[in-house]
């Protein structure tokens, strides 16, 4: 059972475009929600996180958008780098619960010249 | 530098022979855990640990044993593999529930 749902699986954006991914949960008691970006032969990176008492959280060029009444959170990138390019996972996990992320199936995301 | 080490980067091996991916942390972490990354899938949770002699089964625990006899490692071991098991492997620690730091990963090929 896919718990955290993502879209889309690949996304090619523009130098200076939006890069937008959408994430969708089922779990109403998930209450920590971050994205981490992978690149290629690394290991994910916590990027940004939220919490459910805000709708949005904002960290430079990268910003959370948070819908609780739709179990929804997606992630924006403004003005997308080449630098970008790179895999983003969602997640979501439950207080108390240490350790205990559920991922979404990622993102693939090209930025292009 | 704090950091989380795993060994080996990448192996090759064959059907039931047993293998052991070793990983450890630096940072004092309580909390680690061990990922399987799939093409389509996602990172899927294997085992992860709370604390020394504190384990628990994640969401794909079928053919993997842990262990944590120590703070800064957390081996995974594959007793029989099978070539349903060929994946990249994350080992990763924390303090809390909220960030993950993540190894670099380990390639297993299981012919």
């Amino acid at each position: 059972q896919q718990q955290v749902k993502q879209s889309p699986q690949s996304l090619i954006v523009q130098k200076g475009g939006i890069s937008i991914i959408n994430c969708a949960y089922e779990n109403t008691a998930f209450d920590y929600f971050p994205w981490y970006q992978q690149f290629p032969g690394k290991g994910p990176a916590l990027l940004i996180a939220i919490r459910p008492d805000v709708s949005e959280k904002k960290e430079g060029r990268f910003t959370i958008s948070f819908n609780k009444s739709a179990k929804q959170f997606s992630l924006h990138i403004m003005d997308s780098q080449p630098g970008d390019s790179a895999t983003y996972f969602c997640a979501a996990s439950l207080t108390g619960t240490a350790s205990k992320l559920t991922f979404g199936t990622g993102t693939r995301l090209q930025v292009t010249l | 530098e704090a950091q989380v080490t795993q060994n080996p980067r990448y192996l090759i091996t064959v059907t039931g022979k047993k293998l052991t991916v070793t990983c450890s942390q630096n940072m004092n972490h309580e909390y680690m855990s061990w990922y399987r990354q799939d093409p389509g899938l996602g990172l899927r949770q294997i085992y992860y640990s709370m604390n020394v002699e504190v384990t628990d089964k994640g969401d794909v625990p079928e053919g993997y044993k842990v262990s944590r006899k120590e703070k800064r490692n957390f081996p995974l071991i594959l007793e029989s593999p099978s070539p349903n098991q060929t994946s990249l492997y994350f080992c990763a620690s924390s303090l809390s529930y909220t960030e993950q730091y993540f190894g670099p990963g380990t390639r297993l090929t299981v012919t």
